[in-house]
């Protein structure tokens, strides 16, 4: 049974601040790392993906990954209250054939 | 229009009914996927397809059936419906590129049974 665990929110921060969603996983030969992007009522929507240890930029989003400690995160710098939704981490698992997900984090950001 | 489509948006049955959601895709790809969606418990995968001919089981595959019909069509069947089958249905949809590749999910069926 492969595993990928979010923390528990919800999570609620100002409006500026940065947020910080972590996700771990089970399957140490997992791929690759997506995290999606989910408002209420709405489908997900991919915001980014990471398969290299290390950080990957891509404006106010950054997403860390540390295979050796089976963890990654998304950090969302200078929160707006447009950022309020559910947070999805997606992990590739080792045979490449299909994503397994975290139960979400619903984040928060308040003006 | 949209990329991804599933029909019908939301449907009211009741236990015992049978009851067919559809997903069509003018994207291309080869892959499909049906998704449960219940609140806190983010998307469990029911069923996938890598091609007409290739169809898997997920996690929670009982008590549901798929038929993919062609590339472009992937339905999903409840034989015979039960509450507990009341949720949020999401089809999604992938190329293979690689091991990065993105899915594109449906806007999303509200499915509930009385």
């Amino acid at each position: 049974q492969k595993e990928v665990e979010q923390n528990s929110g919800p999570l609620s921060v100002p409006e500026g601040a940065i947020a910080s969603l972590n996700c771990t996983y089970s399957d140490r030969g997992s791929q690759s790392f997506f995290w999606y992007r989910q408002y209420s009522g709405k489908s997900p929507e991919l915001i980014m993906f990471i398969y290299s240890n290390g950080d990957k930029e891509d404006g106010r989003f950054t997403a860390q990954l540390n295979k050796a400690s089976q963890y990654v995160s998304l950090l969302i710098r200078d929160s707006q209250p447009s950022d309020s939704a559910t947070y999805l981490c997606a992990v590739r698992g080792s045979t490449l054939r299909r994503l397994y997900f975290g139960r979400g984090t619903q984040l928060t950001v308040w003006p | 229009d949209a990329d991804v489509t599933q029909t019908p948006r939301n449907r009211i049955t009741k236990t015992g009914k049978r009851i067919m959601l559809e997903c069509s895709q003018t994207k291309g790809h080869d892959r499909m996927y049906w998704y449960r969606q219940d609140p806190g418990l983010g998307l469990r995968l029911i069923y996938y397809s890598f091609d007409v001919k290739d169809i898997n089981k997920g996690e929670i595959s009982d008590g549901y059936s798929v038929s993919r019909q062609a590339q472009a069509k992937f339905s999903l069947s409840l034989e015979s419906a039960i509450p507990n089958q009341t949720a949020l249905y999401f089809c999604a949809t992938s190329d293979w590129t690689g091991f990065d590749n993105e899915q594109f999910f449906g806007p999303g069926t509200r499915l509930t049974v009385l």
